[in-house]
């Protein structure tokens, strides 16, 4: 079974650029998740969605991040301008709701995309 | 409001000694699931165990175990005899149960481990 796929592994711009982040989740998984993890730290949810609906974003700065999960399967995170601040590993993850509540599903993660913000 | 403390923030260790990672957890809910995470040096978060709150069991799988104490809200996992690929930054997580909770698993700050020949 393939797992969480995500595009690109590393991208490097300048501030107040544009970028653009893609995952595919588990095929059949219902659930996808953003998450932020700046070096050294653990990761913090952005967005959560179940099937193409919001879930959770109350952690996403909506003046500048935006995601969408169009037809309920591939999402895709943008940040538009970034700040410095904003360079992290954007990790995308999935859960297959196997349980009557969300949180007894086992998340499974994608590679991650490193984002350098200079 | 819900935390996850992992105080050890690096721990070396000679290849073959034991080493445990601790994991420190608050929640308010009755019902909540742990889970401990695998982070290589290629980024991507492994899975390595959940463990609900009704559970007190310790598990054990091949070299790793762990044991739970709801008693000292702790989830503490242990290497037995330790290898150079056990290198990485292991992450304890916790996600509650509670009407409000989405699912969102709320990390720990992580402990590096550094398996030396």
């Amino acid at each position: 079974e393939a797992g969480v796929a995500q595009s690109p592994r590393y991208k490097i711009i300048e501030k107040r650029q544009s970028v653009a982040f893609w995952c595919n989740p588990i095929s059949g998984h219902a659930t996808l998740y953003w998450y932020q993890q700046i070096l050294g730290q653990g990761p913090k949810l952005l967005i959560q969605f179940q099937n193409n609906g919001v879930v959770d974003d109350s952690q996403l700065p909506k003046d500048r991040f935006s995601a969408e999960r169009l037809k309920g399967v591939d999402s895709t995170l943008k940040i538009q301008p970034a700040k410095l601040e904003d360079s992290a590993v954007y990790l995308c993850a999935s859960s297959p709701r196997l349980g009557r509540v969300l949180s007894t599903d086992t998340q499974y993660f994608g590679p991650g995309t490193r984002l350098t913000v200079l | 409001a819900q935390k996850v403390t992992q105080a050890q923030t690096e721990i070396s260790v000679v290849e073959k000694e034991d080493v445990t990672l601790d994991c420190v957890y608050e929640t308010r809910d009755t019902t909540y699931y742990l889970f401990w995470y695998k982070q290589p040096p290629s980024g991507e978060l492994v899975f390595l165990i959940r463990r609900n709150s009704f559970d007190e069991q310790n598990e054990i799988s091949g070299r790793y175990s762990w044991n739970f104490q709801k008693s000292t809200s702790s989830f503490n996992f242990t290497i037995t005899a330790s290898q150079v690929v056990d290198s990485a930054v292991y992450f304890c997580a916790l996600s509650g149960h509670g009407s409000s909770n989405t699912g969102k698993l709320i990390f720990g700050q992580g402990t590096t481990l550094q398996v030396k020949p």
